[in-house]
């Protein structure tokens, strides 16, 4: 069946514009995850969808970042006036439920700031 | 210091040899254990998991827990040229509200031909 998809694959914009990244998670899956990756580290995590709710967005940096997934699939994170420190892979995964801890990673929206 | 920790190498072997990676940990909360393979500009793959400690193999991957040491190792037999990425380790309490994972730096594998 079909993987995590993501969109766009790449993303360059100016300092202080809005960007929304979209995440497709695989089918039934009710759990979502959004990590961010720099470069030559590990993916850290952002927030946590159980369903429709944000259950944990305790690594969100700041609150120029949020995320909706109004009807429990397709989520959105979307980030406001970007700074250049915001350049990076954004990750999103997805698992069947929660309480299970197999999560599968899309491809990744590069996005560059300059 | 960081949760988990992980030699980002790189480490460069001959095509058949047996790789050895690891990380450490600090959280002693961890109880799931995985290992994603990444190549470059793709999103990471889930190669293996692990629940609690002791041992678990598919195929020439076999991937160790040791609890009392927090440490973890994933064993690559039979080393091929397309085994060439970065293998990140990743970990995960149990029972929390999130089952968000906390993943190590990642290791740079090259398998030469």
């Amino acid at each position: 069946g079909a993987g995590v998809s993501q969109t766009p694959s790449n993303k360059v914009t100016e300092k202080g514009k809005y960007v929304e990244l979209r995440c497709d998670p695989i089918s039934g899956h009710t759990a979502l995850y959004w990590y961010r990756q720099s470069l030559g580290q590990g993916p850290e995590f952002l927030i946590y969808f159980q369903g429709t709710g944000a259950a944990d967005d305790s690594g969100l940096p700041n609150d120029r970042f949020f995320a909706v997934r109004p009807e429990g699939s397709v989520s959105t994170l979307k980030i406001q006036r970007t700074e250049r420190g915001d350049s990076a892979v954004y990750l999103c995964a997805s698992s069947l439920m929660h309480g299970n801890y197999e999560q599968y990673f899309g491809p990744g929206t590069r996005l560059t700031v300059t | 210091q960081k949760e988990v920790e992980q030699d980002p190498g790189p480490l460069s072997v001959p095509e058949g040899a047996i790789v050895s990676l690891n990380c450490t940990y600090s959280n002693s909360a961890f109880q799931y254990f995985m290992w994603y393979r990444q190549y470059s500009r793709k999103g990471p793959e889930l190669l293996m998991y692990t629940y609690s400690s002791g041992n678990k193999e598919d195929g020439r991957f076999t991937a160790q827990v040791d609890k009392s040491s927090k440490y973890i190792s994933l064993f690559i037999r039979d080393s091929q040229p397309s085994d060439s990425a970065t293998y990140l380790c990743a970990m995960s309490e149990v029972g929390g509200a999130t089952n968000k994972l906390i993943f190590g730096t990642g290791t740079l594998l090259a398998v030469q031909p």
